[in-house]
Formats: C-alpha cells, structure tokens, sequence
C-alpha cells in the first residue's frame, strides 16, 4: 500500500480558512467512506479530528470540517487559531488494512 | 475514562525480538479492533497491524513475517511481539483503538523502539 498524498505544508493567519488535501486511489479513498484525520502536536499522540470522511468526535470542534470528492479527501478548518499549528495526517480503510498520508504541516502565521 | 498506556519499548540490537505491551481501561480490548501504528522519528504515522474482535489479524508488508499482535482478554492487554527487528523498525509504536474499523480513538503515549548496534 503506497501513502496517501498530503501536502508536505500549508500556513494561514488567524481567522482565515484552510484546507488540505489528501489523495488516494480507488482501493482506499475512493472505495470506502473511512477516511479520518488527525492532528498531531509536537511529542504528542495523535488525537482524531474527523472520521468516516465528515464525523466529528464530541468534543472536536465545528471549526474543523470533512469531505471527499473520488478519490481525494479534504480536511478544511476555518478560523485558524494559534492552537491549530500542528502536523494533520489523514488516513483510510484499505481492506483489512490502513493507509496514512504522508501529512500536512500547518504553520499559523 | 477511556485509556490506553503502552510499554515494553527500549534499546534492540539488529536481529533481536522484544515485546510491546497496551493495556486498556474504560472498555474491553477483546470487543473491539485493535491496530499499532508507528512512527520513525521525524517521520509520518504508518500502520503497522490490526486484530479484529473475532480474531483476524492483518499486517502491513513490511512487517509481515516478523511481527506478531495478540490480546489477553483476561488482562485487557494488547500486545505485538516482535522479531528479527531492523533499524527501519526504529520507531515510536502507538496502539489504539480501530474504530467500525478505519480509524483510531484513542491513542496510547506511544513506546519508543530503537534498533541499533
């Protein structure tokens, strides 16, 4: 299974709107509706943000919303807050398997 | 509260075996799938093996052959027993929950693998 693809960076000011890519093939993202994403702060555990594609776990807020479109996912969050700058990966359900993105690093500016 | 707390990581020589531990709290492993993912340092997270409540397990190629992932349902404890390690397994190895499956909540702290001579 090859990585998912992400790009390597995206940055924003604060109340502005991003959105990030994540693209697959039609053996993961484009056959199943299990894409999920996650953030990841320096020296920390990945915490998930969204799941099967659009699903926010309580807790997560509504800043930060899911979609997909074929075979590529987008994670958007809309106003940027300091506390967003942190590394997003994206992940989907591959048959009996995951595959991660390569992620995102995402610069508040 | 819902929790998982690996252990078992630490320093390997190429070619040696150690295994990793995941104990759970606030739910029931055996009922659940359960997956470990890794992450090398400085790099990106990489699945590494799923059991499924029923049993079946999957493994990533590159650790095919070599890793084994198992429970203690009276424990509540997951495991992945590890062999024939190489540097490229040098990672940091969460375990988490699989989630319908697909994705992962929660996530453990993570234990630090190093293989090196």
């Amino acid at each position: 299974q090859s990585a998912l693809t992400q790009p390597a960076s995206v940055s924003g000011s604060p109340g502005q709107s991003i959105t990030i890519s994540c693209t697959g093939t039609s053996s993961d993202v484009g056959s199943y509706n299990l894409v999920s994403w996650y953030q990841q702060h320096p020296g920390k555990a990945p915490k998930l943000m969204i799941y099967e594609v659009s699903k926010r776990p309580s807790g997560v807020s509504n800043r930060f919303s899911g979609s997909k479109s074929g075979n590529t996912a987008s994670l958007t969050i809309s106003g940027l807050q300091a506390e967003d700058e942190a590394d997003y990966y994206c992940c989907s359900y591959a048959g009996s398997s995951a595959v991660f993105g390569g992620g995102t690093k995402l610069t508040v500016l | 509260e819902v929790q998982l707390v690996e252990s078992g990581g630490g320093l390997v020589q190429p070619g040696g075996s150690l295994r990793l531990s995941c104990a759970a709290s606030g739910f029931t492993v055996s009922s659940n799938y359960m997956s470990w993912v890794r992450q090398a340092p400085g790099k990106g997270l990489e699945w590494v093996s799923v059991i499924y409540s029923g049993g079946s397990t999957y493994y990533a190629d590159s650790v095919k052959g070599r890793f084994t992932i198992s429970r203690d349902n009276s424990k509540n404890t997951l495991y992945l027993q590890m062999n024939s390690l190489r540097a490229e397994d040098t990672a940091v190895y969460y375990c988490a929950r699989d989630g319908d499956p697909g994705w992962f909540d929660p996530w453990g702290q993570g234990t630090l693998v190093t293989v090196s001579s």
